[in-house]
């Protein structure tokens, strides 16, 4: 089946500085990528759709300056989380749409902003 | 708005019984209905998806899940669960067209050996 990796599993950083995860589908080639973020008890909260080669969508309250997206190619999804705070400590998920309507999702990346 | 609810939170069942989970969400139009299941440190797996079709589907490992349009459900069954699908498992939604999925918060089960 379809993989999808991420990169760090997971990352501590003070706050201030910038962290950035890495989405790759390793055997398929994804056009859409999802960001979502998790926080303990909850569901998933999708942040953005990522296309390849075009601007990220966002949602609503979600700050596009603060997460940084960018899909440079078919099989990379990178969100870079600027100026990091505490309260952006949580665990975020990619997904990647392989053909059809189907996403396959990465094992996460638990930031912890000290 | 667009919204999936996942009726319990938490379930305990012994192993071999039956199970159910409910999953309800409120959109009119046409949609596209998943279950998704994450075990204990790993990622998200898909365990079924509905398009459309015979309304009943049937998945991995077992499961299996009824789109009954009239109520808006799409609840999750199993007839004789194990040990193994001590997990946690979500419910999400996309409207047709539109694969941005909308989640349920979630049911986290767990089978007693």
């Amino acid at each position: 089946g379809a993989v999808v990796s991420q990169h760090p599993s997971w990352v501590i950083c003070k706050s201030g500085t910038s962290v950035k995860i890495e989405c790759r589908s390793l055997d398929f080639q994804a056009t859409t990528m999802f960001w979502y973020r998790q926080f303990p008890k909850q569901s998933l909260m999708l942040m953005a759709t990522s296309n390849e080669g075009s601007k990220a969508t966002y949602e609503q309250g979600v700050e596009k300056d603060k997460f940084l997206i960018n899909h440079a190619s078919l099989t990379l999804s990178t969100l870079t989380v600027t100026s990091a705070h505490p309260e952006d400590s949580s665990f975020y998920i990619c997904s990647a749409l392989a053909g059809g309507s189907e996403q396959y999702f990465g094992p996460g990346t638990r930031l912890t902003v000290t | 708005a667009q919204s999936v609810s996942q009726h319990n939170h938490h379930v305990i069942l012994s192993e071999a019984a039956s199970l159910e989970l409910g999953c309800n969400y409120s959109y009119g139009g046409t949609v596209n209905l998943f279950w998704y299941v994450q075990y204990p440190g790993q990622h998200l797996q898909l365990l079924l998806k509905y398009f459309s079709g015979d309304p009943l589907v049937k998945g991995i490992k077992g499961f299996e899940a009824e789109f009954i349009k009239s109520k808006f459900s799409f609840n999750l069954r199993k007839p004789s669960v194990q040990w193994s699908d001590t997990a946690e498992y979500f419910c999400a939604v996309s409207r047709d067209s539109n694969y941005q999925l909308i989640w349920g918060a979630g049911t986290k089960l767990i089978i007693k050996p």
